[in-house]
């Protein structure tokens, strides 16, 4: 079981440039979701998923496009990367009912120069 | 929407000395209310959470919380602290009600010394 995964760690792009961050979950949770940690603001919700096919904009989604296929994939799209982007990125994972656990990926590292 | 507080920013305690973070919150509904932990390089873990009943949570390694509603308050404590406890702190809030979304604070950077 190795809950939620994400690829790659470590990226860096140049301005322009798209990409997409992957994450993966095992827990068959319905609800994922996908944070940005900038230092000194904590984590800012980004997009947010409450089932296959349905998606909805969090705090910050400006730049970034998601899709929700399947209960286990959740991946967030950079269309056109700015350096305003870099930092580092958490996707996680909970259910939508009973405990509210949200379980965090390891994280992946964006530069953008 | 809701808002989160947390007035350390950074906290450097000696090995053994007690700590108190503090976290306000601001929403005019019911919350359930977090702690993460996240040690360098890693990534968040859950410390503890509060949903309902006794205001006063125990989570993991030692450390509790007391849900203080007047004070729209969430302080996270430990009487002893180790260096191994060194790391950053984030207190979240999410409304019981709706989206399921967290809501963070900036962070607590706690520096313990041997």
């Amino acid at each position: 079981n190795a809950g939620v995964t994400q690829t790659p760690k470590f990226q860096v792009l140049k301005t322009g440039q798209s990409m997409t961050l992957q994450c993966a979950q095992d827990m068959n949770h319905e609800y994922m979701s996908w944070y940005r940690q900038d230092p000194g603001m904590g984590l800012r919700l980004i997009h947010y998923s409450v089932g296959a096919g349905i998606t909805d904009q969090g705090e910050v989604p400006n730049g970034y496009n998601v899709s929700r296929s399947t209960t286990e994939d959740f991946p967030l799209r950079l269309l056109s990367a700015a350096p305003s982007q870099t930092s580092v990125y958490f996707c996680a994972a909970s259910k939508t009912s009973g405990p509210y656990e949200q379980y965090f990926g390891p994280g992946t590292r964006l530069t953008v120069t | 929407a809701q808002s989160v507080s947390q007035h350390n920013h950074h906290v450097i305690l000696s090995e053994a000395a007690s700590l108190e973070l503090g976290c306000n919150y601001s929403y005019g509904g019911t919350v359930n209310l977090f702690w993460y932990v996240q040690y360098p390089g890693q990534h968040l873990q859950l410390l503890l959470k509060y949903f309902s009943g006794d205001p006063l949570v125990k989570g993991i390694k030692g450390f509790e919380a007391e849900f203080i509603k007047s004070k729209f308050s969430f302080n996270l404590r430990k009487p002893s602290v180790q260096w191994s406890d060194t790391a950053e702190y984030f207190c979240a809030v999410m409304p019981a009600t709706g989206r399921r979304a967290l809501t963070f604070g900036s962070g607590t950077r706690l520096q313990v010394q041997p």
